[in-house]
Order: C-alpha cells, then sequence, then structure tokens
C-alpha cells in the first residue's frame, strides 16, 4: 500500500469545469511535489512545497493552482483546463528536499 | 543545471538472467541518485538510493546499483530477474535542497519467458 494516498484516481472534466486533486500524506514529511506525466515520459516537476511554503513553480500555466494547507495535504485545483493536460498527474513527499521521495499511484486527468 | 541520460529506451532479458540498465548523470557537485519503478497505471516505487558512502548500494526487490564517479554512472543491477519485474525503470538525480527530481526517459524492460 503507497503511503502517499491521492484522490480521485481518474477524473474526467470539460475545458470549462473546476475540480481539485488531492493528496495526503502522514509520514511527517516536510516536503511535497506535484508532477505530470504524459504516456511513455518521465514525470516532469510542477511544483515543490517545503514547510508548507510554495518554494518551486516550474512554469506551470495559472490554469493550475497548487495549495498547501497544512503538512499533510497537498491540493491542485484545476480551471479552464486544455486537451493537452491530460495526464497521470503524480504527488510525492519526502522528509526534506534531499530524501527519497514517496510517490503515490497518481491522478489519472482527462480533458474533454 | 543536473541530467540524467538512460541510454536504452527498451530492454528484453529472458525470465532468470542478469539484467543491468545503465544511467548517466550530469552534475556539479556529489548527486543524489535514484532508481525508480513504475508498473503500468501506478506511481514510482523507489528501489534504491544514493547518497555518500559506498559505492555500491543494494535495494529491494533483489536490485542493486553502483555509483562511479569516473564514468558519471549508476548502473542497476539484478542477477536473475522474474517476470514480474516487467516495467518502466528512471534514474533520478536531486540537487541541494528541494528541487524536486530530474529523470532520465526510462527504460522499458520487457521480460521474454
Amino acid at each position: 500500500d503507497t503511503e502517499v494516498t491521492q484522490t480521485p484516481k481518474h477524473l474526467v472534466m470539460g475545458m470549462t469545469n473546476k475540480k481539485s486533486l488531492k493528496c495526503e500524506q502522514h509520514m511527517g514529511h516536510r516536503a511535497m511535489y506535484w508532477y505530470k506525466q504524459k504516456a511513455k515520459k518521465p514525470p516532469e516537476l510542477m511544483f515543490v512545497y517545503s514547510y508548507e511554503k510554495l518554494s518551486i513553480n516550474e512554469s506551470v500555466p495559472s490554469r493550475f493552482s497548487p495549495e498547501c494547507p497544512n503538512s499533510s495535504l497537498l491540493n491542485l485545483h484545476l480551471h479552464a483546463l486544455q486537451p493537452e493536460d491530460s495526464a497521470l498527474y503524480l504527488c510525492a513527499s519526502s522528509l526534506t528536499g534531499d530524501q527519497p521521495q514517496h510517490f503515490g499511484d497518481g491522478t489519472r486527468l482527462s480533458i474533454l | 543545471a543536473q541530467s540524467v541520460t538512460q541510454p536504452d529506451i527498451h530492454i528484453t532479458v529472458s525470465e532468470g538472467a542478469s539484467l543491468e540498465l545503465r544511467c548517466n548523470y550530469s552534475y556539479g557537485a556529489t548527486p543524489y541518485l535514484f532508481w525508480y519503478v513504475q508498473s503500468p497505471g501506478q506511481g514510482l516505487q523507489l528501489l534504491l538510493k544514493y547518497f555518500s558512502g559506498d559505492t555500491l548500494v543494494q535495494g529491494i526487490k533483489g536490485f542493486e546499483a553502483e555509483f562511479k564517479r569516473s564514468q558519471s554512472s549508476f548502473n542497476l543491477r539484478k542477477p536473475s530477474v522474474h517476470w514480474s519485474d516487467a516495467a518502466e525503470y528512471f534514474c533520478a538525480v536531486v540537487g541541494g535542497g528541494a528541487d524536486g527530481l530530474t529523470f532520465g526517459k526510462g527504460t522499458h524492460l520487457i521480460i521474454q519467458p
């Protein structure tokens, strides 16, 4: 069983919808991450939170909005997405920024 | 900026045979290196890591990797593969601080019966 829990597992949404992806860990990790993974490609870093503060935003479009309400939770708010945003979205956490990252199973997102 | 190269996109190995997956990195200082495995539709599972010290590191599922600074390599090995090892394997590096992982393009491992 993964120690990083992501919900929902699958999400289909239209381009005008607003939805959120959720990620939760209870390992006491202080760094949390969002990655985007297209088919047959490696994960690409989107955002990094360190001690609940956004430390890295890899030039991600504003239609993706991250939020870290507390040290255990990480959200990714989605609005006005494009078909090319269809991908597997992976959440990860690590004790600190240079420690091994633990990944959730991801949310498979499809934009109609 | 750091980078990772995995030269082999696909590798086919017979069940019971030995395996070596190649990984080369580029990083200015001593890197933190990782191997992850991903089964279809799943997240990534950490196989092993190298931070410092002994250059031969042991991981889960019978995998090991050897760090060679002179060759900028961190190759993954397993003496005898099982059909359940078929998956995508990613080598990754992280710099100092909360930088996030930089992944190689991955190697797709196929196991022949």
